[in-house]
């Protein structure tokens, strides 16, 4: 059965501070995996999709890397600000079939001033 | 807007009423996708329609729910008989072909009372 696992489930940090995301998945045939941001009360938001060949992907702040052998990733934010606070959703697609992709069930991230 | 929106943004009804919630994805996606969404959880799949095919049905769909992609634009989904196990928000995502990052709208809150 595909599944995404996301730790911690929850995190507070204070702002400027650093954080680093989990997600170990055990979909396969592995297709892709990407972040989403979800703010509270409003759909996810893409931060980054990684493939196969990708171990490391930028967006701003946002560092998000991958490890295909050992079925893991990470998101890392750096300097982090009030509006990180969100829900950051990992969710993996399997190649083949119908591509409907498994969702984590997020990490709660709050950031205090 | 050229985004995915949802109408409407918030449905209070009472146990047993029908509700109907409509998703205007972005404009030349094939693929479109209802998921619904509970507190402290990620977005599950209930359906996806390739243009006006529906494709694929969650067992979470039970038969009181209904979706519809009539002229493979605009989708709506229908509960009957609303339960209060229900209440939750759903989510309508949006894709140009199957691999491609899905694009949410903001949801529709449903409360069931």
């Amino acid at each position: 059965k595909n599944q995404v696992e996301q730790s911690p489930q929850s995190l507070i940090i204070l702002e400027g501070k650093n954080c680093t995301l989990q997600c170990n998945y055990t979909v396969s045939p592995f297709s892709n995996l990407r972040w989403y941001k979800q703010d509270t009360g409003r759909g996810p938001v893409s931060l980054t999709i990684m493939t196969f060949s990708e171990n490391t992907k930028s967006n701003g702040r946002y560092t998000a890397t991958l490890d295909a052998d050992t079925k893991q990733s990470s998101l890392h934010i750096t300097a982090s600000q009030l509006s990180d606070s969100a829900s950051y959703i990992c969710v993996v697609s399997a190649r083949g079939g119908s591509y409907i992709p498994t969702f984590g069930r997020g990490t709660s991230l709050i950031v205090h001033p | 807007d050229t985004g995915v929106s949802q109408d409407p943004r918030h449905k209070i009804t009472k146990r047993g009423q029908n509700v109907t919630f409509r998703c205007d994805p972005i404009s030349e996606h094939n693929r479109l996708y209802w998921y619904r969404q509970t507190l402290g959880q990620g977005p599950e799949f209930l359906t996806y329609f390739q243009n006006e095919a529906q494709l694929e049905k969650s067992r979470l769909l039970s038969d009181r729910f209904s979706a519809e992609r009539p002229k493979g634009s605009f989708s709506t989904l229908e509960i009957q008989r609303t339960e209060q196990g229900d209440s939750a928000m759903y989510l309508c995502a949006s894709s140009l072909v199957a691999q491609e990052t899905q694009y949410f709208g903001p949801g529709t809150r449903l409360l069931v009372l």
